[in-house]
């Protein structure tokens, strides 16, 4: 069974530094997709960023990027340039075949004034 | 936006009553997703529908029902409500890449 492991139950940055929020997570699976979604006190899951397995590139988007590492399992985001929008709470969530999501518990983020 | 619409927003329902929750997915998606959100916890998967059949389901009992209609917009059902059944719903259309998730619907169970 997949497990999505988000070891950082909150963190706090500075306004424009940065921060990089873990995961890690298990499958079997060779074809997958890792996603980072942001939950504010709205309570919509708003998606940040995507990466599909067979790709080797990061991606990036805008302030936003991972370091994908497929062999160690690891999925980590990268938020440069911080903003005090960015304060929520930020999942990891894995997609195998059965297009079903596995979440991770969560990172709190909190971005200082 | 996502275009996922979720009603109601909230809902407070007694132990023992049963409750429907609705979904309007994004236009040209045909799967939806359901999953139950515990305060401070990740969001858990309770089943799928594709194209108004059931394709996947999570560790959820069978009082946990739903429905998916022709227009793909679709329904939890929760029977014989539990105080733990108190979370937030969330649902989710995909049409072929990453879901979209509505809102949520807060249900409180006293």
């Amino acid at each position: 069974a997949q497990t999505v492991t988000q070891s950082q139950p909150e963190m706090s940055v500075q306004e424009a530094e940065t921060v990089t929020l873990s995961c890690t997570y298990d499958t079997s699976e060779n074809n997958y997709y890792l996603f980072w979604y942001k939950q504010p006190p709205s309570r919509q899951m708003i998606l940040v960023i995507r990466q599909e397995a067979y790709k080797q590139q990061n991606a990036t988007e805008n302030r936003f990027s991972v370091n994908f590492q497929k062999a160690a399992k690891s999925f980590s985001l990268k938020i440069s340039d911080s903003q005090l929008g960015d304060t929520a709470m930020y999942f990891c969530a894995f997609m195998g075949g059965t297009y079903k999501y596995i979440f991770g518990t969560g990172t709190r983020l909190k971005v200082l004034a | 936006e996502t275009g996922v619409t979720q009603s109601p927003t909230h809902l407070i329902k007694t132990r023992g009553q049963q409750v429907t929750l609705r979904c309007s997915s994004q236009s040209g998606h045909n799967t939806v997703s359901w999953y139950q959100q515990a305060l401070g916890q990740g969001p858990q998967f309770i089943f799928q529908y594709y194209r108004e059949e059931e394709n996947g389901r999570g560790n959820f009992p069978p009082r946990f029902s739903g429905l998916q209609f022709p227009n793909y917009s679709s329904e939890l059902n929760v029977n014989a409500l539990e105080l733990d059944d108190s979370a937030l719903y969330l649902c989710a259309s995909r049409g072929g890449g990453e879901a979209f998730f509505g809102q949520g619907t807060r249900l409180t169970v006293v």
